[in-house]
C-alpha cells in the first residue's frame, strides 16, 4: 500500500478556502485517492474520492495532477464546523483490506 | 439504527482484566474492520473480515488481541489481560461489497481506559 505524507496541522479563518496537500509518490496504477474527515469523539467519515484530474462534490474538491504523486483536498469557504482531522488514503478500491490512515492533518478554523 | 453500532461506548477496567468490545455493522455489509486510535494519533489497523474469507489479522498487536465475526454480522474484539497501553478508542467500520468507492462506514467507537 502506498504511503502518504500530509501536514500535521493547518490553521485557517472562517470564509477562507483551505487546500490540504497529500504526497503519495509510490501510488500504484490501480490505486484511488480517498479523503476522510474525523470530528472529535467520532469515527472518520468519507468525504471524496478520485483517480485523476478533478472531482467535486457538495463538500469538497479533489485535485490530482497527471503524475498522481500528490493530491489536494480543497474546502471552499470553511466554517468553524470544518475543524477536524483530514486523512488522505491511497489504495485499490477492490481490496481495501488494511487501509492505512496515518495521523492526518488537523485543521483548525478560527473565527 | 442504520449506522454501525458499537458497545460499550465507554469501558473502564483494571489492568489484567479481559474486555470484550462489540460491533454491529450496517445490515448487508460484508466487510468489517477494527481500528485502534490512541489519544492524538491516527488510526491503527487491527483486523479485517470480508465475507466468509479468513480474516486479515496482520494488525493485531499481540496474542492478547483476538476478534470474531459470527454469522457474517456482529463482531467481537476481545482483549485479554489488559495493559495500560491498551487504553484507546476502538473503532469499527463496515463496507458493502460492490460499492465503487469502497467507502468505510465507521461507528462512534468504544473508549477503553485501563487503570
Amino acid at each position: 500500500l502506498a504511503k502518504t505524507t500530509q501536514p500535521i496541522s493547518m490553521d485557517s479563518y472562517e470564509g477562507q478556502e483551505v487546500n490540504i496537500t497529500c504526497s503519495h509518490n509510490n501510488i500504484a496504477t490501480n490505486d484511488y485517492i480517498t479523503w476522510y474527515q474525523q470530528f472529535p469523539s467520532q469515527g472518520p467519515r468519507f468525504i471524496i474520492q478520485g483517480y485523476k484530474t478533478k472531482v467535486t462534490n457538495e463538500v469538497a474538491s479533489l485535485f490530482i495532477p497527471a503524475d498522481r504523486k500528490s493530491s489536494t483536498l480543497s474546502l471552499p469557504r470553511v466554517s468553524l464546523s470544518d475543524t477536524a482531522v483530514y486523512y488522505c488514503l491511497v489504495g485499490d478500491r477492490g481490496s481495501q483490506g488494511n487501509l492505512i490512515f496515518g495521523k492526518g492533518t488537523k485543521l483548525s478554523v478560527k473565527p | 439504527g442504520a449506522g454501525v453500532s458499537q458497545s460499550p461506548s465507554n469501558k473502564v477496567t483494571e489492568k489484567g482484566k479481559d474486555v470484550e468490545l462489540r460491533c454491529d455493522p450496517i445490515s448487508g455489509h460484508t466487510a468489517l474492520y477494527w481500528y485502534r486510535q490512541s489519544l492524538g494519533q491516527g488510526l491503527e489497523f487491527l483486523i479485517y473480515f470480508q465475507g466468509n474469507s479468513a480474516p486479515d489479522k496482520s494488525g493485531l498487536p499481540s496474542d492478547r488481541f483476538s476478534a470474531e465475526r459470527t454469522g457474517g454480522s456482529v463482531s467481537t474484539l476481545t482483549i485479554q489481560r489488559t495493559q495500560q497501553e491498551d487504553s484507546a478508542v476502538y473503532l469499527c467500520a463496515s463496507s458493502p461489497t460492490g460499492l465503487d468507492t469502497g467507502e468505510l462506514f465507521f461507528g462512534e467507537g468504544s473508549r477503553l481506559t485501563v487503570l
